[in-house]
């Protein structure tokens, strides 16, 4: 099975432009989480979802960052506009529904490093 | 609010010696305890879980690690280290949701393997 995938690898922007992270979970997982991980700060959790609907974000900076879930295989995280501040390693990592296989445990995608100049 | 410390930043191990990474957490009732493997550039690779149970947990790569609740650690072992194994290691709480399923994770600040010849 794929893992989680993760769009684009690289980005690279200018301030005060728009910026769209894409992830798609791990195929039948309920569960969507953001985290983002600079030197300064660790690995933080930005956001999470179950069942495409948003159930923690108070890890989201401020208004300029927003996430959503159209779907059960598609998830997007856009900063508007960017500062250089918000250059880091965003990762996306999905997990099963209780009571299935793997049930409590977050499998990551290989993240998004962002740089914004 | 939950946390997680791991006191050592970084550790120097020679290939074949033991090793032991250290992590103590803060929370208010039994959490799930994680520790994670991140190579550079790559995303985090689960090494073992803790939920409930025997104390002594086995993971991948011949890792271990122990649940101390008195201590609130739950420290990593190896009893032989590989070169492969220099990377980052984290280790992570979450909490149990009611009903099961998955919570969003607080993760220490990492401790850097370094594997010396």
């Amino acid at each position: 099975d794929a893992g989680v995938i993760q769009s684009p690898r690289h980005e690279v922007t200018e301030m005060g432009q728009e910026v769209t992270l894409r992830c798609k979970p791990i195929s039948g997982h309920d569960y969507l989480f953001w985290y983002r991980q600079t030197m300064m700060r660790g690995l933080e959790l930005l956001i999470y979802f179950n069942n495409n609907v948003p159930i923690d974000d108070s890890g989201m900076p401020e208004d300029r960052f927003s996430a959503k879930m159209p779907n059960a295989s598609f998830s997007t995280l856009k900063i508007q506009p960017s500062e250089p501040r918000d250059s880091a390693v965003y990762f996306c990592a999905s997990s099963p529904n209780a009571g299935t296989s793997g049930s409590g445990v977050q499998y990551f995608g290989p993240g998004t490093r962002l740089t914004v100049t | 609010a939950q946390s997680v410390t791991q006191p050592d930043i970084h550790i120097t191990v020679s290939e074949g010696a033991s090793l032991e990474l250290r992590c103590n957490y803060s929370y208010g009732a039994t959490p799930y305890l994680f520790w994670y493997v991140q190579s550079p550039g790559q995303g985090l690779q689960l090494l073992l879980k803790y939920f409930s149970g025997d104390t002594l947990v086995q993971g991948i790569k011949g890792f271990e690690a122990e649940f101390k609740r008195s201590q609130s650690s739950f420290n990593l072992r190896k009893p032989s280290v590989h070169w492969s194994d220099a990377a980052e290691y984290f280790c992570a709480v979450g909490a149990r949701p009611t009903g099961g399923g998955a919570d969003g994770l607080t993760f220490g600040k990492g401790t850097h393997l370094i594997i010396q010849p």
